[in-house]
């Protein structure tokens, strides 16, 4: 079974400051992995994916991962915060070949952002 | 841009009753989900859907639960009989073909008292 874990449940950086959010899955074969955010009240909506390729993906907002096969992870990271980045961050893992199987969600890191 | 819109955004119900939360997922996807998130846990799933039949669900979609695409527009979630535990964020996604992505919609809140 597909299984994700966010072991920072809570982060509070400076404004400009660098970020990295972690990432570890478990997943028997190839997975497919998302960042998705969400801030308070709102959806989920969609930071980046890695389906296959290049380990490092660029998403919107200035966001990047990198999927390392070797350490079953999928960081997240923003070289310089913005207090707007402030809201929770979900990494998720599915199997994706037909997109018809479910994601499985960590249980999240909510980001606090210091003026 | 195409987006899953969900309806009622909030919905306040008596413990016992029936509810119905509603989505329109985006018109040429094929995967339909729903997940819920109760207040400051993880999202949950609980129910895929795909060729007008359920494809997966959690054990957290029990008896109580259902879903229905009753015409091509709308996919629906049922509760028959709300537990308080049931109040939470409730998250409808679809789904295209062979993309592994799922766009979520805005949630609709229910608060079982």
């Amino acid at each position: 079974a597909q299984s994700v874990t966010q072991p920072d449940i809570h982060i509070t950086v400076s404004e400009g400051a660098s970020l990295e959010l972690r990432c570890n899955y478990s997943y028997g074969a190839t997975p497919y992995l998302f960042w998705y955010v969400q801030s308070p009240g709102q959806g989920l909506q969609l930071l980046l994916k890695y389906f296959s390729g290049d380990t490092l993906v660029q998403g919107i907002k200035g966001f990047e991962a990198e999927f390392k096969r070797s350490q079953s992870s999928f960081n997240l990271r923003k070289p310089s915060v913005h207090w707007s980045d402030a809201a929770e961050y979900f990494c998720a893992v599915g199997a994706g070949d037909t997109g018809r199987r479910a994601l499985t969600f960590g249980s999240g890191t909510r980001l606090q952002v210091q003026p | 841009e195409p987006e899953v819109t969900q309806t009622p955004s909030h919905q306040v119900t008596q413990m016992g009753q029936e509810v119905i939360l509603r989505c329109v997922p985006i018109s040429n996807h094929l995967y339909f989900y729903w997940y819920r998130q109760i207040l400051g846990q993880k999202v949950e799933f609980l129910v895929s859907f795909y060729n007008n039949e359920i494809s997966e669900k959690s054990e957290i979609f029990d008896d109580q639960f259902s879903v229905e695409r009753p015409d091509g527009s709308n996919f629906t979630l049922k509760i028959r009989s709300t537990k308080l535990e049931d109040s939470a964020m409730y998250f409808c996604a679809s789904g295209g073909q062979g993309t592994g992505e799922l766009f979520f919609g805005e949630g609709s809140r229910l608060t079982v008292l």
